[in-house]
């Protein structure tokens, strides 16, 4: 198993704005997933993108993969206040891994 | 709701007292968790269980003691903790071959021991 390392440690921007954040892993991967945690809640799963995968949407969420720089960014558009919470990326090189966690990105939302 | 519940969802506990945490999952997962988060530091993962086997614990102090019956319920026995075990416990749980399915997490259970 693997942690990642996410990038900026904490991030403010204004309402409406579009928020990134970047993750780096150390070694070959099987896929990346995203996670969001609210303040004294638990995580919940945002998307996973596949190593074969270069760029994935959800809703208002775009993530891409770089694998030869072994990086993911995770981007936010529009941003609102429900989105201020912490965001974690998960690498896993293989089925058998156990997901564990990296210190995140902390967003706040401004009004 | 997730579909992972984890009870209670506020704890306090004396420091001679025993008291469990319950998690409970109707997911058809066979794999549980159990992470601890403390004030400023990364979720740390305790320990896993695959078809109610433990296979993972992460040098988790004795005082931690954990129950997998079957694969929808965890918990976790909690007696004589230290001030230092004061955290938001998840439980979280996943398909085997967690990695390629991603794990759903329960509320927490916030800790406090006084």
């Amino acid at each position: 198993s693997q942690q990642g390392e996410e990038d900026p440690q904490a991030l403010s921007i204004q309402e409406g704005e579009n928020a990134t954040m970047n993750c780096s892993y150390k070694t070959s991967i099987n896929n990346l997933q995203w996670y969001r945690q609210n303040s004294g809640r638990g995580l919940v799963h945002l998307i996973l993108i596949r190593s074969n995968e270069r760029e994935k949407h959800s809703g208002r969420l775009r993530v891409t993969l770089d694998t030869s720089k072994k990086s993911s960014s995770l981007l936010i558009t529009a941003s609102r206040a429900a989105d201020t919470a912490s965001y974690f990326c998960a690498p896993s090189g293989n089925r058998d891994d156990k997901i564990i966690f990296g210190k995140g990105t902390r967003l706040h939302i401004l009004p | 709701e997730t579909g992972v519940t984890q009870t209670p969802r506020h704890l306090v506990m004396g420091m001679t007292n025993k008291k469990s945490l319950k998690c409970e999952q109707h997911l058809g997962h066979n794999a549980m968790y159990w992470y601890k988060q403390s004030a400023k530091k990364p979720l740390e993962l305790m320990f896993v269980y695959n078809f109610k086997e433990q296979t993972e614990n992460n040098s988790v102090p004795s005082r931690f003691s954990p129950e997998c019956p079957n694969s929808s319920h965890l918990f976790l026995h909690l007696h004589t903790l230290q001030p230092e075990d004061s955290a938001l416990y998840l439980c979280a749980s996943s398909q085997p071959g967690t990695a390629i399915y991603g794990y759903t997490f329960g509320s927490g259970t916030r800790l406090t021991v006084v």
